[in-house]
């Protein structure tokens, strides 16, 4: 069963800057997904992440505000860049875990405030 | 387009009744359905699954749903509402075999009367 490590749990940033939000997983996974919480909204997928290639972008994402980096079958990484007030979400990395206990794992999720 | 729908953002039942959270899905092929519960300022937690097989699933804290594919519905049920089941609930299905990610509904808002 795997296991996500995700960093960092919170922060506040100014306007205008850049974060990087990093998932560790315990077992290499073909698919890392990237998912976005508003305040008081559902889950909205940003971006699918395989090894070895470029993310694949959900309508009304870009890669230019949201890139990813996808090293290796263990790790990723979502960049949240020019930031802006309306950034301000909960950002969760998830991966599909094997067929024994089937599901899916989500990190702890990060929770950015953009002032 | 295939999609997840949760019926009622807010739903409030008394300590003790029936809770019914309703969802229900528009895929091409019959999916994976979820669904998970979110307390405030913490992360998701699955209350149950189906992917196969018997399709009323039991889950924690006495949730169950049923996979009715005539309807296309999942909903979730609690004989007896009890307060700490206040919370965000989400269903959520991985809608089609390429498609390996999960689509979440919404959300539904339980309150819980006294």
């Amino acid at each position: 069963s795997a296991v996500i490590s995700q960093k960092p749990s919170r922060d506040i940033c100014q306007r205008g800057t850049s974060l990087t939000i990093q998932c560790q997983v315990d077992s290499q996974v073909t698919m890392m997904f990237w998912y976005r919480q508003q305040p008081g909204q559902s889950l909205t997928l940003i971006a699918t992440a395989n090894q070895g290639s470029e993310a694949t972008y959900e309508s009304g994402f870009v890669i230019d505000k949201f890139p990813i980096s996808r090293p290796n079958l263990t790790f990723s990484t979502l960049t949240v860049s020019n930031m802006s007030p309306e950034d301000s979400s909960i950002y969760l990395c998830s991966v599909e875990r094997g067929v024994e206990n089937y599901g899916y794992t989500f990190g702890s999720g990060t929770r950015l405030t953009v002032v | 387009a295939q999609s997840v729908t949760q019926l009622g953002s807010h739903v409030s039942v008394s300590e003790g009744a029936l809770v019914l959270l309703r969802c229900n899905y528009s895929s091409s092929v019959p999916p994976y359905l979820f669904w998970y519960v979110q307390y405030p300022n913490q992360g998701l937690q699955l209350l149950l699954k189906y992917t196969t097989g018997a399709t009323l699933v039991k889950g924690i804290n006495g949730f169950e749903a049923e996979f009715k594919k005539s309807e296309t519905s999942f909903h979730l049920t609690k004989p007896s509402a009890h307060m700490s089941d206040a919370a965000e609930y989400f269903c959520a299905a991985r809608l089609s075999g390429s498609a390996r990610q999960l689509t979440f509904g919404s959300g539904t808002q339980l309150t819980v009367l006294p």
